[in-house]
């Protein structure tokens, strides 16, 4: 297992254009989460899933975001019409919750994907 | 709502010494806490996991803990070394109408020198 996968590593792109990130959690974590990073400040939490349902969604989350985890594997995460305000590290994070397996309940991070708009 | 905040924001040591980072939470209703580290530019690492019936975790040099009444938990980094450098985060796990979501501080951006 080569623990959560996330890409592109790094997404330069214009003011209002659309871009798709993509995460692979570890393959037998059911849940997954999405968080943004600015400089400076901890992780903001964005969304998560349990499985394939969407569970919860922040309130930071505009009507451009927008994330899927299709079959409770990947999830992909994506911003329509880009703003400078959304360049950040997106993190995706992944978890089992069965208490009796080992690592259970520890959260694990991609190496996230790096977000500018020009 | 849950608030999460890490003291001090920044710290600078000489190699060798001991040292403690301090996390706080407004609700001590939480699940369990996780401290990582984040290397500049990079995601983070889980260092230690402690749940909410646990006092404390050691893995090597760390160790934490966790006062859940108080609401506060400490990392204890002994010997520390100029690779410890980093930021340090905390995070509580905190469950609200059914769902799991993790709270994360702001960090402490240590720096240990040579």
């Amino acid at each position: 297992d080569t623990g959560v996968s996330q890409n592109p590593r790094h997404k330069i792109t214009k003011r209002g254009q659309n871009v798709t990130f993509r995460c692979d959690p570890i393959s037998e974590h059911n849940r997954l989460y999405w968080y943004r990073q600015t400089l400076g400040q901890g992780p903001e939490f964005l969304t998560y899933f349990q499985n394939e349902a969407q569970l919860e969604k922040s309130r930071l989350l505009s009507d451009r975001f927008s994330a899927e985890r299709p079959k409770g594997s990947f999830s992909t995460l994506e911003i329509q019409r880009t703003e400078q305000g959304d360049s950040a590290m997106y993190l995706c994070a992944s978890r089992i919750s069965e208490a009796h397996l080992s690592g259970a309940n520890v959260l694990t991070f991609g190496a996230g994907s790096r977000l500018t708009v020009l | 709502k849950q608030e999460v905040t890490q003291i001090p924001a920044a710290l600078s040591v000489p190699e060798g010494e001991n040292l403690v980072l301090n996390c706080s939470f407004t609700d001590s209703a939480i699940y369990n806490l996780q401290w990582f580290r984040q290397d500049p530019g990079k995601g983070l690492t889980s260092l230690l996991l402690i749940q909410s019936s646990q006092r404390e975790q050691t893995s090597g040099r760390l160790n934490a803990s966790l006062d859940k009444s108080s609401g506060r938990s400490t990392l204890y980094i002994a010997a520390s070394q100029p690779g410890d450098s980093a930021t340090y985060l905390c995070a509580v796990l905190e469950i609200t109408s059914g769902t799991y979501k993790y709270i994360f501080g702001t960090g402490t951006r240590l720096k240990v020198l040579a």
